[in-house]
């Protein structure tokens, strides 16, 4: 258990549903983030919310919206994907103002499948 | 945008072996971080190196900041099963402000195995 918590573990979603991704962080970080992990590439950021602001749009298709209600919940919302979006997503919580020094602290990720 | 090189992509040794994985950037990096990634769990940060040219050991693997903080290194001595998994070097920014404030910059990552 890291304090971050990431719902639900796996999904299988076909390409007509809409499905959400709900991140919860324990730590009293101001700080929450969306990463795509994909086989053979590095993680690559999507969103970032600084005090429940979204403060980096990392030019996401509209098909990802991602929700910030406060600074303890992330949610991703998911409608009209493509099997090229099938990866790991995983949330993450820092204190921004150190993370060059206490990094992030990650769920343990969603396993999302479309077909 | 700030890229870091991970090499190798793919190491397989058996127990008992030392090996040697390398974070490279032509960028100067504030601080960097390695962090472990096990099948089915997200990353763990091991240890984060701030000063050029610093060496932090956490029992068998030993971290290195190169000293132009362009580079990293870790070595684990002695690889044992448990230390199977994808490492992940990941970098800050050198300056606090702008657009690279709070994020960080992740290699593609080595995956370790070790066979018994």
């Amino acid at each position: 258990e890291t304090g971050v918590t990431q719902t639900p573990r796996h999904l299988v979603m076909g390409m007509t549903n809409k499905k959400s991704l709900k991140c919860e962080q324990h730590l009293g970080h101001n700080a929450m983030y969306w990463y795509k992990q994909s086989a053979k590439k590095p993680l690559e950021l999507m969103f970032v919310y600084n005090f429940k602001e979204q403060t980096e749009n990392n030019s996401v298709p509209s098909r990802f919206s991602p929700e910030c209600p406060n600074s303890s919940h992330l949610f991703l919302h998911l409608h009209t994907l493509q099997p090229e979006d099938s990866a790991l997503y995983l949330c993450a919580s820092s204190q921004m103002s150190t993370v060059a020094n206490y990094g992030y602290t990650f769920g343990s990720g969603t396993r999302l499948t479309v077909v | 945008t700030q890229l870091l090189e991970q090499s190798p992509q793919f190491l397989s040794i058996q127990e008992g072996e030392n090996l040697t994985v390398y974070c490279n950037s032509s960028s100067v990096f504030s601080s960097l971080q390695w962090y472990r990634q096990e099948p089915g769990e997200g990353p763990v940060l091991l240890v984060t190196v701030v000063t050029g040219g610093e060496v932090k050991k956490l029992k068998r693997l030993t971290f290195q900041f190169g000293d132009a903080r362009k580079d990293s290194s870790l070595h684990i001595t002695a690889a044992q099963p448990g230390d199977t998994g994808l490492y992940l070097c990941a970098a800050a920014a050198f300056y606090a402000g702008g657009t690279s404030y709070g994020k960080l910059t992740f290699g593609q990552g080595t995956i370790l195995t070790v066979h018994p």
